[in-house]
């Protein structure tokens, strides 16, 4: 089965600190997504992956940077933490090898709280 | 620009009682289709995908979603829902460029 690792499950950080979560996936899969998760608004698309050192914007960048160094870690920075910040951030996963509709795997989410 | 609409943001129900989570989306082009489901404190799972052929899809325990092209629409339904079914349940479409897009969720409660 493939596992999706989040670093933290709860996080509490003070508006402005910089905040790195982590996430990382055992199955060499290419693609990799940061999402965030609000009531009424479902899953929004930050930034994602295809490849080691590679990166797109999705949705919602602003605020956000990420960093892909190796193929099986992809982590989501913070630059200056806001309190429209706090949200439920998933990580997730996905291979390419059997094309656009490979499905997405998921880590179990962080919950980050910026006061 | 690919969209995913659910329009009901909570359907209560009891056991045993049949249901339906309505997604509608809306792409100018083929567009292939998921339905995710989060249980309490964990990430999203994989429930069922269409991508081609039978319009009618099923997952391993009794959710089927029937694509309806005509009617831009991938409706989930189970005939008699267990509490432990008890979720939020996301569709989503693929837009191409390795992204979905989600709707923003129904939550399913299950009462006794």
């Amino acid at each position: 089965d493939v596992k999706v690792t989040q670093s933290s499950r709860y996080l509490v950080k003070r508006t402005g600190e910089k905040v790195f979560l982590e996430c990382v996936q055992d199955m060499d899969h290419e693609n990799m997504f940061w999402y965030r998760q609000d009531p009424g608004l479902g899953l929004r698309l930050i930034y994602f992956s295809y490849d080691v050192k590679m990166k797109e914007k999705g949705d919602i960048p602003e605020g956000y940077s990420v960093s892909r160094e190796k193929k099986e870690r992809f982590s989501l920075i913070l630059e200056s933490a806001s309190t429209n910040q706090t949200s439920m951030y998933l990580c997730a996963s996905r291979t390419t090898g059997t094309g656009e509709n490979s499905p997405l795997h998921f880590g179990n989410g962080t919950r980050l709280t910026v006061t | 620009a690919q969209s995913v609409t659910q329009l009901d943001s909570q359907v209560p129900v009891f056991e045993e009682a049949p249901v339906e989570l309505r997604c509608n989306y809306s792409s100018s082009v083929s567009v292939y289709l998921f339905w995710y489901v989060q249980y309490p404190n964990q990430g999203l799972q994989l429930l069922l995908k269409y991508l081609s052929g039978s319009t009618l899809v099923e997952s391993i325990n009794g959710f089927e979603a029937e694509f309806n092209k005509s009617q831009t629409s991938f409706h989930l339904r189970k005939p008699s829902v267990h509490i432990s079914d008890t979720a939020e349940y996301f569709c989503a479409v693929n837009t191409g460029f390795q992204k979905l897009v989600f709707g923003t969720g129904t939550r399913l409660l299950v009462s006794p």
